[in-house]
């Protein structure tokens, strides 16, 4: 079975500083992994996916993952924070494009001026 | 193409009360699957169709609930009768199976139950 954790509930950073949120996975075949956004009474928005080929992925609003096979991890990270990147962020994983996504328990971000 | 449409957002009803939540999902996609989001279990998989067939329902709590989707444009989750328990945001997703596709998400029902 897989399943993902994401350690951190809540993330607090200031403005302009790195966005670090940690997503590791637990999958017995390749993985194929999922960030997704959540802002406040709003559904899960794709901010980036890591299937097959470069493991450094980039996605919308300056985001990025890293896929490393060796430490089943998939953090996600952004240089220098915004404002508007408060929200509920999501790790998630699958093993193909048949099933569905398992998702981690999300990370609240919230920024700091 | 307008997303994943769910109806209604928001959904107030009494303990014991029928409540039939609605989604059309994106024009062409074959898979379409029903999310539960609390804050305590967060997003949990209740049920997922591969054209309009359900595949796997085990993550549907009770035999109060129940999913069907006639065609490839509609889908119902039903809950009969409510528990206050049941309160909850429903998200109603489709994504395009086979093709290492993401889910794309609807708006979600927000239920009480009172």
């Amino acid at each position: 079975a897989q399943s993902v954790t994401q350690l951190g509930s809540h993330v607090s950073v200031s403005e302009g500083a790195l966005v670090l949120l940690r997503c590791n996975y637990s999958s017995s075949v390749p993985p194929y992994l999922f960030w997704y956004v959540q802002y406040p009474n709003q559904g899960l928005q794709l901010l980036l996916k890591y299937t097959t080929g470069a493991t450094l992925v980039k996605g919308i609003n300056g985001f990025e993952a890293e896929f490393k096979k060796s430490e089943t991890s998939f953090h996600l990270t952004k240089p220098s924070a915004h404002m508007s990147d408060a929200a509920e962020y999501f790790c998630a994983v699958t093993n193909s494009g048949n099933t569905p996504l398992v998702f981690g328990k999300g990370t609240r971000l919230s920024v700091i001026a | 193409d307008a997303g994943v449409i769910q109806s209604p957002r928001h959904e107030v009803t009494e303990m014991g009360q029928e409540v039939t939540l609605r989604c059309k999902p994106i024009s062409g996609h074959n898979s379409l699957f029903w999310y539960r989001q609390t804050m305590m279990r967060g997003l949990e998989l209740l049920i997922y169709f591969n054209n309009n067939v359900p595949i796997d329902d085990s993550g549907m709590p009770e035999d109060r609930f129940s999913a069907k989707m006639p065609n490839a444009s509609f889908s119902t989750l039903k809950i009969q009768p409510s528990e206050p328990r049941d309160s909850a945001v429903y998200f109603c997703a489709s994504s395009l199976a086979g093709l290492n596709t993401e889910a794309f998400f609807g708006q979600g029902t927000r239920l009480t139950v009172v």
